[in-house]
């Protein structure tokens, strides 16, 4: 596997469900994020990762709960969803030393369906 | 106001034609601009970026950055069907990078 794995590709769940979604960087990467891409809407960052602390969570409702085992795993956990949640979520990493511009790598997403 | 405008489009246009995609900002604080190209059912990729204010040119695609009117532009010649995707303008902070709604670009052979 290279760049930036999800899984799974798409999800359907109830409102009631719980599940995760899984990221995997095989990039060496030191920082990971979780992004939500709604149609007609600009991609929105719910958390960040740094060196497997969390460094950024803007304001996620806590359906959402991330977790960074190690510096290339990223798991959501999701719970109790609305169907407002229904999107596709992407994972992205990077290497971060401070100032400089360091490439985004995004994986292909999660379609998710909250019914 | 949005951190970052930007039309979503569609745009459609010819094979050949001279595609102008654009994005306003508000924050002048952010030194690092960005175009990102999302294919359909992938995540996207950085096209280009640039530093501050100027152009940057790599073959057809050139971005452009005037940070006294806060404005970014990517430019595409010779365009081709390969080009059709949704162009994202993004802007860089710390851990952060803010993003326009992006632009889907249809060019038609």
């Amino acid at each position: 596997e290279t760049g930036v794995t999800q899984t799974p590709r798409h999800l359907v769940m109830g409102m009631t469900n719980k599940k995760s979604l899984k990221c995997e960087q095989h990039l060496g990467h030191n920082a990971m994020y979780w992004y939500k891409q709604s149609a007609k809407k600009p991609l929105e960052l719910m958390f960040v990762y740094s060196l497997e602390e969390r460094v950024e969570n803007n304001s996620v409702p806590s359906r959402f709960s991330p977790e960074c085992p190690n510096s290339s795993h990223l798991f959501l956990h999701l719970h109790t969803l609305q169907p407002e949640d229904s999107a596709l979520y992407l994972c992205a990493s990077s290497q971060e030393r401070g100032k400089g511009l360091y490439e985004q790598y995004f994986g292909p997403g999660t379609r998710l369906t909250v019914t | 106001q949005k951190e970052v405008e930007q039309d979503p489009g569609p745009l459609s246009v010819p094979e050949g034609a001279i595609v102008s995609l654009n994005c306003t900002y508000s924050n002048s604080a952010f030194q690092y601009f960005m175009w990102y190209r999302q294919y359909s059912r992938k995540g996207p990729e950085l096209l280009m970026y640039t530093y501050s204010s100027g152009n940057k040119e790599d073959g057809r695609f050139t971005a452009q950055v005037d940070k006294s009117s806060k404005y970014i532009s990517l430019f595409i010649r010779d365009s081709q069907p390969s080009d059709s995707a949704t162009y994202l303008c993004a802007i860089r902070g710390t851990y952060k990078y803010i993003f326009g709604t992006g632009t889907r670009l249809k060019v038609l052979a």
